[in-house]
């Protein structure tokens, strides 16, 4: 196990409400990134933080936000959940930003109906 | 911008038999990280191997090896002697050496060994 933590581990949601996962990161790493993993496909890159301020964006809709706290910890908000958000949403920690690993959670599975 | 490919979508195997995995990798950057993990029905993406672009030296850890050739920009994996615990989804993934580290993953190839 990495030491990397998410809750809640599935959700049921209904389109157009909010939603907030979480996310704990292994010890001594500072960096965390989410993904959004669709059924059949590879992870997604949504947004990356790095001491507390977002340090890089994919290709999602600004109701895709986040926050990082100064233990490290992160949070994943969406708001007006749309059928296609359902997915599983990955958190991984690293100790850095470049040249680093990035160790995985077990993931928060969402379903929007 | 940079695309991870891998070819094979599902690939069936009897136990014990030798299985390999190919990822096929694009970008123009010359200082890149290329990983491997795994993905079993749990969800979680286990991380097997890192690579840097300048180290084409082929690893051999247990029964898994990789075969990184920069002259066609592959990383392949391969699994000898099979097991049913290595069925999963295993994913090829790209990183580069520049702004931040996201990785861009292939989409995935599903390995179902069989007993």
């Amino acid at each position: 196990e990495t030491g990397v933590t998410q809750s809640p581990t599935h959700l049921i949601k209904t389109r157009g409400q909010q939603v907030t996962l979480r996310c704990s990161s292994q010890s001594g790493h500072n960096t965390v990134s989410w993904y959004q993993q669709a059924l059949g496909q590879g992870p997604q890159f949504i947004f990356q933080y790095y001491r507390e301020e977002e340090n890089g964006r994919g290709n999602f809709p600004p109701r895709f936000s986040g926050l990082q706290f100064p233990n490290y910890s992160s949070e994943l908000n969406v708001n007006a959940l749309e059928l296609d958000d359902s997915a599983l949403y990955l958190c991984a920690s690293s100790r850095g930003l470049l040249q680093e690993t990035q160790y995985f959670g077990p993931g928060t599975r969402l379903l929007v109906l | 911008a940079q695309k991870v490919t891998q070819a094979q979508t599902e690939i069936s195997v009897v136990e014990k038999e030798d299985v390999t995995l190919d990822c096929v990798y694009e970008t123009r950057d010359t200082t890149y990280y290329l990983f491997w993990y795994k993905q079993p029905p749990s969800g979680e993406l286990v991380f097997l191997i890192r690579r840097n672009s300048f180290d084409e030296q082929n690893e051999i850890s247990g029964r898994y090896s990789w075969n990184f050739q920069k002259s066609t920009s592959s990383f392949n994996f391969t699994i000898t002697a099979s097991q049913v615990v290595d069925s999963a989804v295993y994913f090829c993934a790209l990183s580069l050496n520049s702004g931040y580290s996201t990785l861009t993953f292939g989409k995935g190839t599903m390995l179902l060994v069989s007993p």
